[in-house]
């Protein structure tokens, strides 16, 4: 049983689409992360909910949507997909925002 | 501006010998430091954590030492393993609030 899970694992589209990242967690964790590791491989954080609020927004385009319908869900909704977004996402949940459990990653490539 | 550095991109150890990953951080305050472990094509794992208010935690083959006046924290694995292969990431954190990655030293023990 995967604790954290992330879909797709791979995406692959074009520049100016809008696609979305979904996440999920069996851990009944508090609050969900979206992290960015870039080309320098840099671990960065781009949103944290806590209890289906925004508690962390980071410097982040606002072509980047995070959405928590509930408590164990938390997706990522880019619009108009740009060459530079190509990278790898982490889906991540922690329970009282302690040490954070890392889904296997999305590897988004926008050609 | 990182404020989390792992300043070696690689370490390669014969297996049987100490590992030694360093990180270095600016912002003294940072109260809580974590290292995690990546496999290729997935997500980063816990491995083991620091409080300020301790200068060493012990797990295992596992240890990691924390130096406030240096601002440095250091991960010692011994005796390491071909197993132990993996990209390892150092974190840090203050009140709980995001966590901050440093780029990761990609370890490499030879049989």
């Amino acid at each position: 049983d995967t604790a954290v899970s992330q879909t797709p694992k791979y995406l692959v589209t074009q520049m100016g689409n809008d696609k979305s990242i979904k996440c999920e967690q069996n851990l009944g964790h508090d609050t969900m992360y979206w992290y960015k590791q870039d080309s320098k491989k840099f671990l960065k954080i781009m949103f944290s909910y806590n209890n289906k609020e925004l508690i962390i927004n980071e410097t982040v385009p606002n072509r980047f949507s995070p959405k928590s319908p509930d408590k164990a869900h938390l997706n990522l909704h880019i619009n108009s997909l740009e060459l530079g977004d190509s990278a790898v996402y982490f889906c991540a949940s922690s329970q009282d925002q302690g040490r954070a459990f890392f889904g296997q990653g999305t590897r988004l490539t926008v050609v | 501006d990182q404020q989390v550095k792992q300043n070696s991109p690689s370490l390669s150890v014969q297996e049987g010998r100490i590992s030694i990953l360093n990180c270095d951080y600016t912002n003294s305050m940072f109260d809580y430091f974590l290292w995690y472990k990546k496999y290729p094509a997935e997500g980063p794992t816990f491995l083991i954590s620091i409080s300020s208010i301790k200068d060493k935690n012990e797990d295992g083959r596992f240890t990691v030492f924390l130096n406030k006046s240096a601002k440095h924290l250091s991960l010692h694995i011994v005796p390491s393993q071909p197993g132990d292969s993996a990209v390892y990431f150092c974190a840090a954190s203050y009140n709980f609030n995001k966590f901050y990655f440093g780029s990761g030293t990609k370890l490499n023990v030879k049989p």
